[in-house]
């Protein structure tokens, strides 16, 4: 089983719609989580991390359940500009492990 | 201003040869880290350096030599390039087990 399973997508969406993806890891003892978002032919970039409470950054939710070792991300009323691919990152005690990443395309 | 940097941006060579691609980082961090994004972008760590101390080295061929000469630059070299190490190489800072700062990557071509 792989650290970090995505679906790869890609998710096709309209200006305004919500989207939510998910991401599940095996690493139960992982204590810290991200989601990172990469633009094409760039670098990855911090979006949120996320906390066990759940946290929300404007348009992003992001929440964890550590019982299913899972975590989603849920973007509302959805830009042009949120066109890219979002990695689920979960923490390995010393390394950061990246999912393969959801592309995401809003028309 | 930036934060992480690395050169070349661009590399294109032949089989066999040998490169280096440096980084440095301006951020005060003292975790480095290279990765590797191929063709199909999934990235994965290669190697991790703590205040100049290898503390990962992943599953790589030993063509693959990371050096850091102090805590703000670690540098790649690769000897022998192969067709497969055509691929994105990114190189991030952090203080441990945070937030990564990546650089702008080195899209390496092998030929």
């Amino acid at each position: 089983r792989k650290e970090v399973e995505q679906d790869p997508g890609p998710f096709n969406v309209p200006e305004g719609a919500t989207v939510a993806f998910n991401c599940t890891y095996s690493n139960s003892a992982s204590q810290s989580f991200f989601w990172y978002r990469q633009d094409c032919r760039k670098e990855p970039k911090l979006l949120m991390s996320v906390y066990s409470s759940g946290n929300e950054d404007g348009r992003f939710t992001a929440q964890l359940n550590r019982a299913s070792q899972y975590i989603s991300l849920l973007i509302r009323d959805s830009k042009l500009s949120d066109s890219a691919t979002y990695l689920c990152v979960v923490d390995s005690g010393y390394a950061l492990n990246f999912g393969k990443g959801t592309s995401l395309l809003v028309t | 201003d930036t934060a992480v940097s690395q050169t070349p941006k661009y590399l294109v060579t032949q089989m066999g040869n040998d490169k280096s691609i440096k980084c440095e980082q301006n951020l005060g961090h003292d975790t480095m880290y290279w990765y590797k994004q191929d063709s199909k972008k999934f990235l994965k760590i290669m190697f991790s350096y703590n205040n100049k101390e290898l503390i990962i080295n992943e599953t790589v061929p030993n063509r693959f030599s990371p050096k850091s000469p102090d805590k703000a630059h670690l540098n790649l070299h690769i000897n022998s390039l192969e067709l497969g190490d055509s691929a994105v190489y990114f190189c991030a800072s952090s203080r441990l087990a945070d937030e990564q700062f990546f650089g702008p990557g080195t899209r390496l071509t092998v030929l």
